[in-house]
C-alpha cells in the first residue's frame, strides 16, 4: 500500500511571503500521480497543482509550485507571494492510474496567513 | 458547470438508525468516488464508481455500507444500524477518464454526527 506523509502538523507564513510544505510518499511504481488539495475551513476541497510521475518538470499554478524529487520520493509545495485567503489545511495525495484510481491522502498541513 | 453537489451538508441521527447521503457529480464526469474524512485526518478512499459499475471497494467499507450510482448520473450512500464510529465528513468527487486524467472534483461533503 502507498503511504503519504506530511510531517508538519501546521505551518505559519506572513502575508507576502514564501512558504514550503513537505510531502513524502512510499510507493514501488514508476506510473503514479501526485496532487496537493487545499481545504480551507468549512469550506470544499480545491485541487491546487497536479504531477505526473513521468514528466521530469516541475508543475507551476501561478504562486503555487512544487519540488518533485523523484528518486526521493519528495514532493513539496511551495506558496509564493502568501495571501490571506491561502489559509487552509494543505493535502499531499498520491494516485496510481490504471488501478482503482483512488487518492491516498496525507494528515494535512495547517497553514496560518499572518497579517 | 455547477460542480459536484452533496445533501443533506449536515445530518444527526441516533446510533442504529440508517441514513443516505446522495451526491450529484459534474455532469459529464463518468467517475464517481466517495471517501469519509474524521477529524485531523486526510480523507480515506471508500469506493469508486465508473458509470453505474461500482469497480472498487475499500476495506473500510463494512457490509453496513451500501452505495450505488443507478443509470451512472447520481450516487446514494446508505449506512445502515449507524454507529458513534461513523461520525465523520462524507465527501464525493467525480472525475473524467478523458483530457485532465483523473484529477478529482470534491463536493462540499455531508458530516454526519451519530449520538
Amino acid at each position: 500500500a502507498q503511504t503519504v506523509t506530511q510531517s508538519q502538523p501546521e505551518m505559519s507564513v506572513q502575508e507576502a511571503e514564501t512558504v514550503t510544505l513537505s510531502c513524502t510518499y512510499d510507493t514501488s511504481e514508476s506510473d503514479y500521480y501526485l496532487f496537493w488539495y487545499k481545504q480551507p475551513p468549512s469550506r470544499q476541497m480545491i485541487l491546487v497543482i497536479r504531477q505526473e510521475a513521468y514528466k521530469q518538470q516541475n508543475a507551476t499554478e501561478n504562486r503555487f509550485s512544487v519540488n518533485f524529487q523523484k528518486a526521493a520520493k519528495s514532493f513539496s509545495l511551495k506558496i509564493s507571494d502568501s495571501q490571506l485567503g491561502d489559509a487552509a489545511m494543505y493535502f499531499c495525495a498520491y494516485m496510481r492510474p490504471n488501478s482503482g484510481y483512488a487518492l491516498n491522502f496525507g494528515k494535512g498541513t495547517s497553514l496560518l496567513v499572518t497579517p | 458547470d455547477t460542480g459536484v453537489s452533496q445533501d443533506p451538508r449536515h445530518k444527526i441521527t441516533k446510533r442504529g438508525q440508517n441514513v443516505t447521503f446522495r451526491c450529484d457529480p459534474i455532469s459529464e464526469h463518468n467517475r464517481l468516488y466517495w471517501y469519509r474524512q474524521t477529524l485531523g485526518q486526510g480523507p480515506e478512499f471508500l469506493t469508486y464508481f465508473q458509470n453505474e459499475a461500482q469497480l472498487e471497494k475499500s476495506r473500510l467499507l463494512s457490509d453496513r455500507f451500501s452505495a450505488e450510482r443507478p443509470k451512472g448520473s447520481f450516487s446514494t450512500l446508505e449506512i445502515q444500524r449507524t454507529e458513534q464510529g461513523d461520525s465523520a465528513m462524507y465527501l464525493c468527487a467525480s472525475s473524467q477518464k478523458a483530457g485532465l486524467a483523473d484529477t478529482q472534483y470534491f463536493g462540499p461533503g455531508t458530516r454526519l454526527t451519530v449520538l
